[in-house]
C-alpha cells in the first residue's frame, strides 16, 4: 500500500553540526508534506511543511527539500543543539480535499552528542 | 494561549475494561483529530470532527471504539471493552484551517498512554 518511510531509525550527530533526516514517501498525489518533532512523552509538534509544487522551503534554522522525481523528503537542520533531541517524522497530508489527513512515517531518532 | 489539553495523561486497566479519553482544542480550532500512535510508529488517524460532525471515522474499530464531540468542543474517546493490542498512546489534535502552506498545520496534545494488561 501508499505510505511514508524513513531510511534511517536513528542519526547521532554532534552539537554545532548540520543534521539532515530523510524521508521516503510512494504517494505521488500528495499535496503538503510536513515534517513534526516529538520529544518524549509529548505530542507532535509542528516543523515545517511544503507544498508538492514547491523544492525547497527554509525556517528558522530548519530547511526542508522535496525532490518529486525520486520522491525523497528531506529536513536539514542547521547548526544542532541539544533541545533539537527527538524522533522526527515526514508526514503527507492530502490538503483540504482529503480533509487535511496526515500519513505518517515510522520516526527517525536524532540524537545529539555534546 | 493554552494548548491541546488531554486527560489523562496515564491509564492502566484490566482488559475487558472499559477506557475514556479526553480532550480540549485550542479555543477556536473547529476540526479536531483523534490519533493513536504504537510505540516507535507514527500516529495513525482514528476519527475527524468538523465542529461537532464526525466526517471521517473509516480507521475507527467500531465493535470497541466510539467517540463524541457534542457540542463542538470538548471531545470523549472511548473504548469498551479494551484489548491488550490497544495499549498505545491516545493523541488529539485541533486545527483551525490555517498556518502552514495549506492550512495544515494540526496542534497535537501531549497523549494519554493507555496500558492494558
Amino acid at each position: 500500500g501508499e505510505s511514508v518511510g524513513l531510511h534511517l531509525p536513528t542519526l547521532s550527530v554532534q552539537e554545532g553540526d548540520n543534521s539532515i533526516i530523510n524521508c521516503a514517501y510512494s504517494n505521488s498525489a500528495s499535496d503538503y508534506f510536513i515534517w513534526y518533532k516529538q520529544e518524549s512523552g509529548k505530542g507532535p509538534q509542528f516543523i515545517i511543511d511544503i507544498r508538492s509544487n514547491m523544492d525547497k522551503r527554509q525556517g528558522q534554522r530548519v530547511t526542508v527539500l522535496l525532490n518529486k522525481t525520486v520522491k525523497h523528503l528531506s529536513l536539514q537542520i542547521a547548526a544542532t543543539q541539544p533541545g533539537d533531541s527527538a524522533v522526527y517524522f515526514c508526514a503527507e497530508n492530502r490538503g483540504r480535499r482529503g480533509g487535511n489527513k496526515l500519513t505518517f512515517g515510522t520516526g527517525t531518532q536524532l540524537k545529539v552528542e555534546l | 494561549e493554552a494548548g491541546v489539553v488531554q486527560s489523562p495523561r496515564y491509564k492502566i486497566i484490566e482488559k475487558k475494561q472499559p477506557v475514556a479519553f479526553w480532550c480540549n482544542p485550542i479555543s477556536g480550532h473547529n476540526t479536531l483529530y483523534w490519533y493513536r500512535q504504537n510505540l516507535g510508529q507514527g500516529p495513525e488517524l482514528l476519527i475527524r470532527y468538523e465542529n461537532e460532525e464526525a466526517v471521517d471515522d473509516s480507521q475507527l474499530p467500531k465493535d470497541r471504539f466510539s467517540a463524541e464531540r457534542l457540542k463542538g468542543v470538548d471531545s470523549t474517546l472511548k473504548i469498551q471493552p479494551a484489548e491488550l493490542g490497544d495499549s498505545a498512546v491516545y493523541l488529539c489534535a485541533s486545527s483551525s484551517g490555517r498556518g502552514g502552506v495549506a492550512g495544515s498545520e494540526q496542534f497535537f496534545g501531549p497523549g494519554t498512554r493507555l496500558t492494558v494488561l
